[in-house]
């Protein structure tokens, strides 16, 4: 089946830093969509991407859908406390295909 | 009321017992999903259903069983539990047109 490579799987950093992330895939999505998990909880939709070459913010964050429709990136800039979790990448290629595929996720740990 | 309920929270069963795990959901939505998630190996889907009288088998459907019982109810059967399902299991959600998933807050499951 269809596979997205996330990296870093982990990012340990101070307070105040940015943070990037991404995922690739050798298949073609026509949608990607970032998700963060906070422990002990369901993931949760933060940004959600449509269109190759789309770059959107929420808040902090900003995530961009890959020109090459393989891969998007997740920045989180000036990152708080708050911003600790687990975050996943997810990509679905249309078609009638069965769902979402999602990345193995980021670990993010903050040092305050 | 959360949008995507799941019960139960937590739950330790033995191995060869027969467990459900409940899903209901007030989103309207007529797609339901449900995940494994392990330490290190992200979402992967066990089954979902599109509507009513579709069930459909995902990456790792083996062990497992489900049951669409309405639009608003999706359970997940466990028919001899055995210790390596034990994990968080999330349920989740989306309509037609929204490929972002709501999810449950997650059933964590121990099988000693």
């Amino acid at each position: 089946g269809q596979q997205l490579n996330q990296s870093p799987q982990s990012m340990f950093i101070q307070e105040g830093e940015d943070v990037s992330m991404n995922c690739t895939s050798s298949s073609i999505f026509n949608t990607w969509l970032w998700y963060k998990q906070d422990p002990g909880e369901g993931p949760v939709l933060l940004i959600a991407l449509y269109k190759a070459g789309e770059l959107t913010s929420n808040g902090r964050l900003t995530a961009q859908f890959g020109i090459t429709r393989k891969d998007s990136f997740l920045n989180i800039s000036a990152s708080i406390p708050s911003d600790v979790g687990i975050y996943f990448c997810a990509g679905y290629s249309g078609g009638g295909a069965d769902g979402l595929t999602f990345g193995k996720g980021t670990h993010l740990i903050i040092q305050p | 009321d959360a949008d995507v309920t799941q019960t139960p929270r937590n739950r330790i069963t033995k191995t060869g017992k027969r467990i459900m795990l409940e899903c209901s959901q007030t989103k309207g939505h007529d797609r339901m999903y449900w995940y494994r998630q392990d330490p290190g190996l992200g979402l992967r889907l066990i089954y979902y259903s599109f509507d009513v009288k579709d069930i459909n088998k995902g990456e790792i459907s083996d062990g497992y069983s489900v049951s669409r019982q309405a639009q608003a109810k999706f359970s997940l059967s466990l028919e001899s539990a055995i210790p390596n399902q034990t994990a968080l299991y999330f349920c989740a959600t989306s309509d037609l047109h929204n490929y972002g998933y709501t999810f449950g807050s997650g059933t964590r499951l121990t099988v000693v």
